[in-house]
């Protein structure tokens, strides 16, 4: 069964670090998503990115982020200058999109973010 | 989106049918209910969802009232590897219809 990919498992970084997370979607998604959850916490949505843009993003995902499709299978997070509240472990997702579809979405393993 | 109401925690012997209930008092009539699990710390699973009528899969059945504002996702037989935290999300389709907001759900706690 096809399932959405992460890489890193775990990352630990530095204060003021860049972090790149990864992701491969399901290869015939269209939308792209990336979540997060500080431990004890709810999931909470970051970003939705579709046709090679931003379609939607929270109050939570500002300047520091960014994502990117490089190359037509990998999806990135990037956070520019880590602080330690991004802590948390980020979740890629993806879905069909297409209209009159069941709006399901396919979330990967996460990779968990540790700041210190 | 609309609010939904879910009991923090709830306990069910293994072999057991769960139910977790579910209130969405607010629901416009374009918005499906959906269910989605997360065990541990992984990522949100898909399990069910529905419009209006009963949905029955693999994982479980979707019951849901007719004046739709509450919902009950019934596991029929509940193993221990079914703990996890349950969340009803209810969601339009439409432009951005994927978007979901997951609330603290229902913590199942299955037991031997």
């Amino acid at each position: 069964e096809p399932e959405v990919t992460q890489t890193p498992s775990h990352q630990v970084t530095q204060m003021g670090q860049e972090v790149i997370l990864r992701c491969v979607p399901i290869s015939n998604h269209l939308y792209f998503y990336w979540y997060r959850q500080i431990l004890g916490q709810k999931v909470e949505f970051l970003v939705s990115f579709y046709n090679n843009e931003i379609s939607e993003k929270s109050e939570i995902f500002d300047d520091q982020f960014s994502v990117e499709r490089p190359d037509g299978s990998n999806f990135t997070l990037k956070i520019r200058s880590t602080k330690l509240e991004d802590s948390a472990m980020y979740f890629c997702a993806s879905s069909t999109g297409l209209a009159g579809g069941t709006g399901e979405l396919f979330f990967g393993e996460g990779s968990r973010l540790t700041v210190l | 989106d609309a609010k939904t109401t879910q009991p923090t925690s709830m306990d069910c012997a293994e072999g057991r049918a769960a139910n977790l209930p579910c209130n969405h008092s607010t629901i416009s009539g374009n918005e499906y209910v959906y269910w989605y699990r997360q065990i541990h710390s992984q990522g949100p699973q898909y399990i069910i969802h529905g419009l209006k009528n009963n949905e029955t899969n693999e994982m479980a059945s979707l019951i849901i009232t007719e004046d739709r504002k509450s919902s009950t996702l019934i596991l029929p037989h509940a193993t221990l590897r079914d703990t996890a935290v349950y969340y009803c999300i209810v969601r339009a389709l439409g432009y951005n219809f994927n978007k979901f907001y997951f609330g603290s759900g229902t913590k199942l706690n299955v037991k031997p």
